[in-house]
């Protein structure tokens, strides 16, 4: 158990669907962070959250949306993917925001567009 | 931001100590250097931090020179299960949150 728990951990999903990604941390952190991590490619950040604003965006295509309701939720809502939008999502937190502020990582979901 | 480099892959045997060091030359006063973990997916699990000279825990030390230009995570006595990929960062508060992960290394611990 890591703390930060991510759901579902496996997703397929056709190029004209609409779907969501969940993250929740449990660990009474004030940071958030989306990263999405390619095949045998290093994690790129996507989206960064601070007390619920968001503090970074990523040049990430518009076809990704996240949304920070409260500081232990974070989602990702998706439509009009691409196939090589296929990739492991992961969900982050720290305490602050800063590089003396350990990320806390879930487990990812798996994501397949076809 | 500080940009890092490490091996892309290691190779060890089971017992042996593992150094794995990361080069970060425009590294900037106020960053620290922490050191990932991960397994295949899997999130990166973290491992240790540190500002200057040594820091040690329960499952790593690193080292880091007087001018902070590099640092060396120290796996003592590998075991299988150690055989992952080893992510350096380097930042600070001042980034809005930017951490930025390289390559890593790809740690293979043979029996």
């Amino acid at each position: 158990e890591t703390g930060v728990t991510q759901t579902p951990r496996h997703l397929v999903m056709g190029m004209t669907n609409k779907k969501s990604l969940k993250c929740e941390q449990h660990l009474g952190h004030n940071a958030m962070y989306w990263y999405k991590q390619s095949a045998k490619k290093p994690l790129e950040l996507m989206f960064v959250y601070s007390l619920e604003e968001r503090v970074e965006n990523n040049s990430v295509p518009s076809r990704f949306s996240p949304e920070c309701p409260n500081s232990s939720h974070l989602f990702l809502h998706l439509h009009t993917l691409q196939p090589e939008d296929s990739a492991l999502y992961l969900c982050a937190s720290s305490q602050v925001i800063g590089g003396y502020s350990p990320l806390h990582f879930g487990n990812g979901t798996r994501l397949t567009v076809t | 931001l500080a940009k890092t480099t490490q091996p892309i892959s290691m190779d060890s045997y089971e017992g042996q100590e593992v150094n794995i060091t990361c080069s970060h030359n425009n590294i900037a006063t106020n960053d620290y250097i922490t050191w990932y973990q991960q397994f295949p997916s899997q999130g990166p699990r973290f491992i240790i931090q540190g500002y200057k000279t040594k820091v040690t825990n329960e499952v790593a030390s690193l080292f880091i020179p007087a001018d902070r230009k590099s640092s060396t995570l120290s796996l003592p006595r590998v075991s299988l299960s150690d055989t992952a990929v080893y992510y350096c960062l380097v930042g600070d508060g001042n980034q809005g949150g930017k951490l930025i992960f390289g390559q890593g290394t790809e740690l293979s611990v043979k029996p």
